[in-house]
Formats: structure tokens, sequence, C-alpha cells
């Protein structure tokens, strides 16, 4: 089992839908969650961070966290052309062999068509 | 403000070589990350740096090394080169253990 799974894209939205991204992680001792956005090419890019179960909203996007369910999404709301990119989710666990290091998933690739 | 920068932005080298690869933190950061990002494989941990001392280190060989001067920057070092080696290497830094990850742009090496 990988350490952290995205779901299978690619993932085709029309502009203005809300393009939903999943994600899973199998060490119950991570604490911070991580989406980052990743242009062709380009450097890894912030996005949102989660800590807490629940929601966490910052304009268009929402983050979504369920501890128990090991489980974290990412809602993008009237989705965009411009929000088109591969979106990588990331994991960053407390302690032991994992202290300090992301480990990401598979990145998921979002196509948001006209 | 200035963001984590990273030089060279493209590196080619040959089989066998090595490669030395730079990065400057946010002015402020303390850590620095290194990642591998080979295609179709992820992005991969490879080194933490906090406050001079490798804190942990991912599931590379012993060539790839590297170290962080009193300033915060650091560097990776990669000997003896694979073809498998090819690359983009990221740099990210964060304030303190653990925080929020920065990246730069990354250096792309390639290994003829």
């Amino acid at each position: 089992q990988k350490e952290v799974e995205q779901n299978s894209g690619p993932l085709s939205v029309p502009e203005g839908a809300i393009a939903s991204l999943n994600c899973t992680y199998s060490d119950r001792g991570s604490q911070s969650f991580f989406w980052y956005r990743q242009y062709s090419g380009k450097s890894p890019e912030l996005i949102m961070s989660i800590y807490s179960n629940g929601d966490k909203e910052d304009g268009r996007f929402t983050a979504q966290l369920n501890k128990a369910s090991q489980y974290v999404s990412l809602l993008i709301r009237d989705s965009q052309p411009s929000d088109s990119a591969t979106y990588l989710c990331a994991v960053n666990s407390a302690g032991g062999t994992s202290y300090g290091k992301l480990t990401f998933g598979q990145g998921t690739i979002l196509t948001v068509h006209p | 403000e200035a963001g984590v920068t990273q030089s060279p932005t493209h590196l080619i080298k040959t089989r066998g070589q090595q490669a030395t690869l730079r990065c400057s933190p946010i002015s402020g950061h303390t850590s620095v990350y290194w990642y591998q990002q080979a295609l179709g494989l992820g992005l991969q941990f490879l080194l933490w740096y906090d406050e001079g001392e490798e804190r942990n280190r991912g599931n590379f060989p012993p060539r790839f090394s590297g170290r962080q001067f009193p300033n915060y920057s650091s560097e990776l070092n990669v000997n003896a080169l694979e073809l498998e080696d090819s690359a983009l290497y990221l740099c990210a830094s964060s304030p303190s253990s653990g925080g929020i990850q920065y990246f730069g742009a990354g250096t792309r090496l390639s290994v003829l």
C-alpha cells in the first residue's frame, strides 16, 4: 500500500463546475496535510494546509480532513481553465523516520475545459 | 521578499561525473529540504537540513549527500552519476522544523 494515494486521473471538468480531488494516507501519526498545485514544468505551489478535522476554506478552495478515515480532499469551486494543473497531496508525520519530510501522492491531473 | 532560489536551472552531466546543486532558502527560514522528481515517480524526499545539521534522509544511496552552510543555504552533491539520476531536483525551505515548505523552481539534471 502506498503511503499517500490520490484518486487516479486525469480529471476533466467543465468551466464553472466543482472539481473534487481525493487523497488517503496510511500513517495514523500524520499531523499536517497540504495541497500543492504544479503546472507543467514548474515547481509545486502551496494552495492549502490543514491540520485538524473538518473543513478549511480559502476563496474557491476548500480542504476537508477526516483523520479517522485517513482521508483529505480538496474542492475547487467555479473551476477555471487556469486551474488546469497537477494537484499534489502531501502529508507530514510527527516523528520517527518520517520526521520533517513531506510524503507526496502521485498527483491528479486536472483539466478544466471552457 | 525573495522566494527559494536554486542554481543552476539546468545541468547536463555525463555518467560517472559529479553534480552540485545549490539552494538559498527564504530569508528567515532555517530548514532546507531536497526532493527528487523523476518522470513517473513523483516527488521523493532526499534530505532535510536544519541549523546546519542533517535531520533526516530518504531512501537514496550514500552518493547523494549535501550540507547546509551557516547562512542556511544548502548544496546537494550527487557523485558517480547514473542515467536514472536524471530528474528535477527541488529545494524547499520552512521557517522551522516541520513547518510549511515552500519550493524553489528546481534544477533539472540531465545525465547523458
